[in-house]
């Protein structure tokens, strides 16, 4: 079984498009991330999500919107895509807040807007 | 404000060769410190962390770090690397908070 699935894993679409990856982790971690990968491989925290309940924000443009309906699970809407948009973005969790934890990634989601 | 530097994008090297892959980090108070992997087209994986205690880190794969508070470094080293070790290596800062740092990534390239 996968630690943390996200879908879908490659997705192609047009601007102006809305668009949603799903994640979710079968660790009973209470705390969830996504991350965006640039084409450069840098990765910059978006959200994080404990027991459900938002703890990071980062400057993130608001149409980036994430829903936590349970612990185990935590996805992504993108409305009005933009080129920029284009990345690669991680679902991943660990156990709770403390900064010792492990992160467990999935594999990924590879989003190309055209 | 926390920040990890990796200080090579690249670092080629020839099968069965040792390598060192340099991390810095900057924070004024303790800290957490992890090393984890990223092969092609897949998501990231834990290689080795430091908490607390021994300085030395053994990881998976053969992988070893050790932590340097006066030189507030963390750098990676195996001593023999197999063309399966290609991958793109990140080093990550953690103070005990909610958000971990990453740095950008060093680039490890394998050669026959």
């Amino acid at each position: 079984d996968t630690a943390v699935s996200q879908t879908p894993k490659y997705l192609v679409t047009q601007m102006g498009n809305d668009k949603s990856i799903k994640c979710e982790q079968n660790l009973g971690h209470d705390t969830m991330y996504w991350y965006k990968q640039d084409s450069k491989k840098f990765l910059k925290i978006m959200f994080s999500y404990n027991n459900k309940e938002l703890i990071i924000n980062e400057t993130v443009p608001n149409r980036f919107s994430p829903k936590s309906p349970d612990k185990a699970h935590l996805n992504l809407h993108i409305n009005s895509l933009e080129l920029g948009d284009s990345a690669v973005y991680f679902c991943a969790s660990s156990q709770d807040t403390q900064g010792g934890n492990t992160i467990y990634f999935g594999e990924g989601s590879w989003l190309t807007v055209v | 404000a926390q920040s990890v530097t990796q200080l090579d994008s690249q670092v080629p090297v020839f099968e069965e060769a040792p390598v060192e892959l340099r991390c810095n980090y900057s924070s004024s108070v303790s800290v957490y410190l992890f090393w984890y992997v990223q092969y092609p087209n897949q998501g990231l994986q834990l290689l080795l962390k430091y908490l607390s205690g021994s300085t030395l880190v053994k990881g998976i794969n053969g992988f070893e770090a050790e932590f340097n508070k006066s030189q507030t470094s963390f750098h990676l080293r195996k001593p023999s690397v197999h063309i399966s070790d290609t991958a793109e290596y990140f080093c990550a800062a953690n103070t005990g908070g909610f958000k971990t740092i990453f740095g950008a990534g060093t680039r490890l390239f394998v050669k026959a």
